[in-house]
């Protein structure tokens, strides 16, 4: 059984681009949570989704927006890139309640 | 606002050694508590997690953690270090039992001696 898939593994763009992160959950994993990692640092939540919902977010700016589509995977669309952005970016899925996350390997973003 | 602490950067024990790592948080409610361990290059991976109950918890890989309310603390323990266990640990506070808004430490480094 696959756990999270992300897509893909690395990636390098330039400043003011766009990029789209893509994340497969676990089998019978509905909700989906999205973190970004700096170097050194602890992952820091952007927001959730579930039932094709954002129902959590926190506190990044509407940059970064997300998407999750009927069969529970989603995606993360981070606009108008900037420097800081660079970071490796971390999906995690759940069954529901009463359950931590599994998550994925991550994206590694570079923005140059 | 919740927040979480982990006083020790790095850390360096011997293999065979025990092993505590720290952590303080700060929540208004009851806490849903969790220890996840990163591999170089890897995504998290679950060791154990406190909802309520026994606040003695156990978890894979031969770890526990021990939840203390009035020390605000949910120390991560191990009493016989492996090389494989030489990763980054980071400690998380949940919002609510599916945890979707975890605050996480920054982590500590646990390096093994041989």
């Amino acid at each position: 059984d696959a756990g999270v898939t992300q897509s893909p593994t690395h990636l390098i763009k330039t400043r003011g681009q766009q990029v789209t992160l893509r994340c497969s959950p676990k089998s019978g994993h509905d909700t989906v949570s999205w973190y970004q990692q700096a170097l050194g640092q602890g992952p820091q939540f952007i927001f959730q989704y579930y039932e094709e919902e954002e129902r959590q977010r926190g506190n990044f700016p509407d940059r970064f927006s997300g998407h999750q589509f009927p069969n529970y995977s989603s995606e993360l669309n981070v606009n108008a890139l900037l420097l800081g952005d660079s970071a490796l970016y971390l999906c995690a899925s759940t069954p529901g309640a009463n359950y931590g996350y599994t998550f994925g390997s991550g994206t590694r973003l570079t923005v140059v | 606002a919740q927040s979480v602490t982990q006083p020790d950067i790095h850390i360096t024990v011997s293999e065979g050694a025990s092993l505590e790592l720290r952590c303080n948080y700060s929540y208004g409610a009851t806490p849903y508590l969790f220890w996840y361990v990163q591999s170089p290059g890897q995504g998290l991976q679950l060791l154990l997690k406190y909802f309520s109950g026994d606040t003695l918890v156990q978890g894979i890989k031969g770890f526990e953690a021990e939840f203390k309310r009035s020390q605000s603390s949910f120390n991560l323990r191990k009493p016989s270090v492996h090389w494989s266990d030489a990763a980054e640990y980071f400690c998380a506070v949940g919002a609510g039992t599916n945890a979707g808004k975890s605050t996480f430490g920054d982590g500590t480094t646990l390096t093994v001696k041989p």
